[in-house]
């Protein structure tokens, strides 16, 4: 069964310092994974998926197959970063169906 | 389009009814999918249509629950005779798949039920 697990239900950062959010999964195949984040009063949103290997808002996320870990990480962070992130996964198509998410945590940047 | 609407936003209602959710995906989007989140959890993968086929459905959905896309454009979640640990965010997302482009699902912003 496929399971993503994200033991940090509360973080926070103090602003400027490095942010790192971490995610493990496990699944028996070749998945795709993300991450989501949730601002105060806004809906769930796209924030970066692995295989754009991009860097969203200064966030970057590595997967790491051997350790099956996809760790989110910005290295300053700012206190528009406060926000629920949950880190998510899909297959076995390697399409966009069926995401199976962790249960979040939520970060919150102090001044 | 200002994307994925829901509604209601929030439903009470008590145990023994059924209730009934709408979700309007985004234009021209072929994929719709439902999820439910209880507090403290991340969102749970319900059913999902493409167009208007049911393709798959998790075994969270009982058979007290059922969905429908007829005209593979809004969706509508119903749930008979409303248990107490039916309470829940009920999400809906959409997305465009097989156009090329990577696909990305496009959350609306839920319809909060509780059952008293």
């Amino acid at each position: 069964a496929q399971r993503v697990t994200q033991p940090e239900k509360l973080l926070s950062v103090f602003k400027g310092a490095p942010v790192e959010l971490k995610c493990n999964y496990s699944y028996s195949g070749s998945p795709e994974l993300f991450w989501y984040v949730q601002y105060s009063r806004q809906r769930l949103q796209l924030l970066l998926r692995h295989i754009s290997r991009e860097s969203i808002k200064g966030f970057t996320a590595d997967l790491n197959k051997g350790e099956t870990s996809f760790h989110l990480k910005k290295p300053f962070a700012q206190e528009e970063d406060s926000a629920m992130y949950y880190c998510a996964l899909s297959g076995p198509n390697f399409g966009n169906e069926k995401l199976t998410f962790g249960t979040g945590t939520r970060l919150t940047i102090i001044p | 389009d200002t994307g994925v609407s829901q509604d209601p936003r929030h439903k009470i209602t008590k145990r023994g009814q059924n209730v009934t959710f709408r979700c309007d995906p985004i234009s021209e989007h072929n994929r719709l999918y439902w999820y439910r989140q209880t507090l403290g959890q991340g969102p749970e993968f319900l059913t999902y249509f493409q167009n208007e086929a049911q393709l798959e459905k998790s075994r969270l959905l009982s058979n007290r629950f059922s969905a429908e896309r007829p005209k593979g454009s809004f969706s509508t979640l119903e749930i008979q005779r409303t248990e107490q640990g039916d309470s829940a965010m009920y999400l809906c997302a959409s997305s465009l798949a097989g156009g090329g482009t990577e696909e990305t699902q496009y959350f609306g912003p839920g319809t909060r039920l509780l059952v008293l």
